[in-house]
């Protein structure tokens, strides 16, 4: 089956900087990739997310690039702010199999320092 | 639409006992999807239902565990016996379910932390 993982696991930055997150996965079926925020206290909520026949998706200050070759995607917020400080979870799927199953990588906690 | 409901938020009882978590997908969605968020796993699913039918129950971790939807406004996942291993934050989340899936979003719920003591 599918696995993903995901790096770093932790993540701090200071206020304006970007921040990069990637991901990489092992089931080349898989053409679906969102990514969540989960906040403290709260369920993941979609952020953006990409299919396999896109390179790259931007909305506003958040970015996904994906890299079918290598089987890797990743997640670019610029101009990073306080209230981007949240877990940010990637995942895969293969919305060829009737359900859309998705595939969790572990998280990466990141922390905006003002 | 106030989003996905779980109740409830936090549930702490004694191993053995049996424990009911609920759910109510938003309105007019036809997937439901329980997850469970531990730091040792992470998010895993464990099952998914498609119009109130279960679809995919190969994530559910034992017998113990057992979920039903009776109807397209409730789900429950219930753990009988419940053990402490089973401490962890269960997820209900809903998506339209149109059959094409693509561009389908999962709303996810608040979740319901559990503490089997």
């Amino acid at each position: 089956g599918e696995n993903v993982e995901q790096h770093p696991s932790t993540l701090s930055v200071q206020e304006g900087d970007s921040a990069v997150i990637k991901c990489t996965y092992s089931d080349s079926a898989s053409n679906y990739f969102p990514w969540y925020k989960q906040e403290l206290g709260k369920g993941p909520q979609l952020i953006i997310d990409i299919r396999s026949n896109v390179g790259e998706k931007k909305d506003q200050r958040i970015a996904v690039t994906l890299n079918k070759t290598a089987k890797h995607f990743s997640l670019h917020i610029t101009e990073t702010q306080p209230e981007d400080s949240a877990v940010y979870f990637c995942a895969a799927s293969n919305e060829n199999t009737g359900f859309q199953k998705l595939v969790f990588g572990t998280g990466t906690r990141l922390l905006v320092s003002p | 639409d106030a989003g996905v409901i779980q109740s409830p938020r936090h549930e702490v009882t004694e191993m053995g006992q049996e424990v009911t978590l609920r759910c109510k997908p938003i309105s007019g969605h036809n997937s439901l999807f329980w997850y469970r968020q531990t730091m040792m796993r992470g998010l895993e699913l464990l099952i998914y239902f498609n119009n109130n039918v279960p679809i995919d129950d190969s994530g559910m971790p034992e017998d113990r565990f057992s979920a039903k939807m009776p109807n397209a406004s409730f789900s429950t996942l219930k753990i009988q016996p419940s053990e402490p291993r089973d401490s962890a934050v269960y997820f209900c989340a809903s998506s339209l379910g149109r059959g094409t899936l693509r561009g389908e979003t999962q709303y996810f719920g608040p979740g319901t932390r559990l503490l089997v003591l």
